[in-house]
């Protein structure tokens, strides 16, 4: 079936590196991408989104690529510290299903080491 | 804060119990959200209001019993729970964006525990 997965379940890097967390996904139909950050007691948190129309999208520290060919999202995170720690998870959404229906991946776990 | 509240925080209840988890969003979004996530699965969609209409039902069990009386409020009332429906619970709201997406806001869940 339709899936969206993570190929790195855990990621660690030392305080100022730069983190790449990635994302493969199937729905070729998929045209909006959002990434959360959920941090241990916490719900998930909205980082950045990307629509289909976009390769390249940067937030604050943050960067989202979009590889529509070969079905793959990937999260940059610049100079990453110790209070990015957390799991991070890919979701994709078809415009027109059910009210933003969004369909997770499993999530990477970021480890920051001062 | 993202606007939307969960409580309780935490609950642990029998089998036999019967219990209630409330989801509030003060963002006047029109669409709300009920997940399930387990430890090693991706979080799993249970239910969609829009409106308070019900426009998702993923397949659950009767056991978990949606209401939304205002497009502000969610509840997941919950009776006969197994063990295995232990997990965190999500509430999220959306409102559409132009292009007809929706941004989900999560809030911080309610850790339930099924004895």
């Amino acid at each position: 079936g339709e899936s969206v997965g993570l190929h790195l379940p855990t990621l660690s890097v030392q305080e100022g590196d730069n983190s790449i967390i990635n994302c493969a996904y199937s729905n070729s139909a998929s045209d909006y991408f959002i990434w959360y950050k959920q941090e241990s007691g916490k719900g998930p948190q909205f980082i950045i989104d990307i629509r289909s129309n976009m390769d390249k999208r940067q937030g604050q520290r943050v960067t989202v690529l979009l590889n529509k060919t070969v079905k793959h999202l990937s999260l940059q995170i610049a100079a990453t510290q110790p209070g990015d720690s957390a799991v991070y998870f890919c979701a994709e959404n078809s415009k027109g299903t059910s009210y933003g229906k969004l369909t997770f991946g499993q999530g990477t776990i970021l480890t920051v080491h001062p | 804060e993202t606007g939307v509240t969960q409580t309780p925080r935490h609950l642990v209840m029998g089998m036999t119990n019967k219990k209630s988890l409330k989801c509030e969003q003060h963002l006047g979004h029109n669409a709300m959200y009920w997940y399930k996530q387990s430890a090693k699965k991706p979080l799993e969609l249970m239910f969609v209001y829009n409106f308070k209409e019900q426009t998702e039902n993923n397949s659950v069990p009767s056991r978990f019993s949606p209401e939304c009386p205002n497009s502000s409020h969610l509840f997941l009332h919950l009776h006969t729970l197994q063990p295995e429906d232990s997990a965190l619970y999500l509430c999220a709201s959306s409102q559409e964006l132009a292009g007809g997406f929706y941004e989900q806001y999560f809030g911080p869940g309610t850790r339930l525990t099924v004895t």
